[in-house]
């Protein structure tokens, strides 16, 4: 079974602060997708990157860069100076190629507080 | 363009009353999930339909949760004698044709439905 853990809560930081949100997962699949969404206090979960098994370049954009490590089964997510509208909850979700059911397993989810 | 639609956004059932939750999924989508949100936890799938087929209702919790999708666009979940349990964000999301590679879950805002 496929399990995505978010081992921080809620994290706090002053704005311009860098944050990493970490996110640990579960397997059985060499096949996979991994996701952040992030869900503002409005509550609509919002994409923010997707990345399949067979890819670990991490990637950048703007300010967010993600980190894959397939050795540790992890997908971290780093926010740089980060901002008093990065405050959110942050999921990491996992999906298994399987068939073509992509339903999505989220972790419970990073609760970040930017304060001024 | 427009996004996922639901409807309504917020429901207060009283126990044992019935409930249908609606959501218009983004034109052309053929996918279309369900997830269940409780409070300060991360989405639990629900059902999957391609188009008007229902694919998966492996998440479903009892048998007084159905959902269909006749037409193979708008969809309904329907909650038969609410629970108090049954209190929680219902999400849905969709996700265009897939050429065989796993295609992003676009999420609507959800309905927050409270069991009194």
């Amino acid at each position: 079974a496929q399990k995505v853990t978010q081992a921080q809560t809620e994290i706090s930081v002053v704005e311009k602060e860098d944050v990493t949100l970490d996110c640990v997962y579960e397997t059985r699949d060499t096949t996979y997708y991994l996701f952040w969404y992030k869900q503002p206090p409005s509550g609509e979960l919002v994409f923010l990157i997707r990345r399949n098994s067979f890819d670990e370049q991490n990637e950048i954009s703007g300010r967010y860069s993600w980190n894959f490590q397939k050795s540790t089964s992890s997908f971290n997510f780093t926010i740089t100076a980060s901002q008093v509208v990065d405050s959110a909850v942050y999921f990491c979700a996992l999906s298994e190629a399987w068939g073509s059911n992509y339903k999505l397993t989220f972790g419970k989810g990073t609760l970040l507080t930017v304060n001024p | 363009g427009a996004g996922v639609s639901q409807s309504p956004r917020y429901k207060v059932a009283k126990r044992g009353q019935d409930v249908a939750l609606r959501c218009d999924p983004i034109s052309g989508h053929v996918s279309l999930f369900w997830y269940q949100q409780a409070l300060g936890q991360g989405p639990e799938f629900l059902t999957y339909f391609q188009n008007e087929a229902q694919l998966d209702k492996s998440g479903l919790p009892s048998d007084r949760f159905f959902a269909e999708r006749p037409e193979g666009s708008v969809s309904t979940l329907k909650i038969q004698r609410t629970q108090q349990e049954d209190s929680a964000v219902y999400l849905c999301a969709s996700s265009p044709p897939t050429s065989g590679v796993l295609e992003t879950q676009y999420f609507g805002p959800g309905t927050r439905l409270l069991v009194l």
